[in-house]
């Protein structure tokens, strides 16, 4: 069974370029949550999605942006990069159930350098 | 505020030896908790889990506790090895959200 898969691995882009990473969630989970992680930092929540809308979002600006498909796999774009966006970039997949949730489980990230 | 802290940045231990790993957390409407492994360059892995009706819950070679009164999570590796050697985050969840907010980790090096 196939955990959560998330492309590309490393990614190289300039400061002022676009960029888009793409995440599949776990089988059977329908909920697509983003992280960014600095080095040595706890993973920082950017936001969530659920039914294909964003239902939460953490302190980040509106550069970074998303979005979920029908089949539950999800896009986090980031526009216009800074310096300070470089970092790995966390997709974690789960399901709620009866208002609680589980199955909270991360893929191994994709390691963004903005230069 | 939101805010999951750790007590210790690293702990070292040898192989063999229990380790406790602890976190101080802040939000009394925090309802489930995870502690999570991170290896260098790699995602973190789900270890346990605990929601905040329970006190106490088991895995293989891990035990976490949950107190709280004093707002306080501990994860215990049972006979630590060489390859339990990682970053160690708890994080929590607020009732309601389905966001985890985590703390900065405590790195866990454990000698042969």
């Amino acid at each position: 069974d196939a955990g959560v898969t998330q492309s590309p691995t490393h990614l190289i882009k300039t400061r002022g370029q676009q960029v888009t990473l793409r995440c599949s969630p776990k089988s059977g989970h329908d909920t697509v949550s983003w992280y960014q992680q600095a080095l040595g930092q706890g993973p920082q929540f950017i936001f969530q999605y659920y039914e294909e809308e964003e239902r939460q979002r953490g302190n980040f600006p509106d550069r970074f942006s998303g979005h979920q498909f029908p089949n539950y796999s999800s896009e986090l774009n980031v526009n216009a990069l800074l310096l300070g966006d470089s970092a790995l970039y966390l997709c974690a997949s789960s399901w709620v159930g009866t208002g609680k949730m589980y199955g909270y489980t991360f893929g191994s990230g994709t390691r963004l350098t903005v230069v | 505020g939101e805010s999951v802290g750790l007590h210790l940045p690293t702990l070292s231990v040898q192989e063999g030896d229990n380790s406790i790993i602890n976190c101080a957390y802040s939000n009394s409407a925090s309802d489930y908790f995870i502690w999570y492994k991170q290896e260098s360059g790699k995602g973190p892995q789900f270890i346990i889990d605990i929601r905040s009706n329970m006190d106490k819950r088991q895995g293989q070679r891990v035990t976490v506790l949950l107190n709280k009164t004093v707002k306080h999570l501990s994860l215990q590796i049972a006979a630590t090895q060489p390859g339990d050697s990682a970053v160690y985050f708890c994080a929590e969840k607020l009732t309601g959200f389905q966001k985890l907010v985590f703390g900065t980790g405590t790195r866990l090096l454990v000698s042969p």
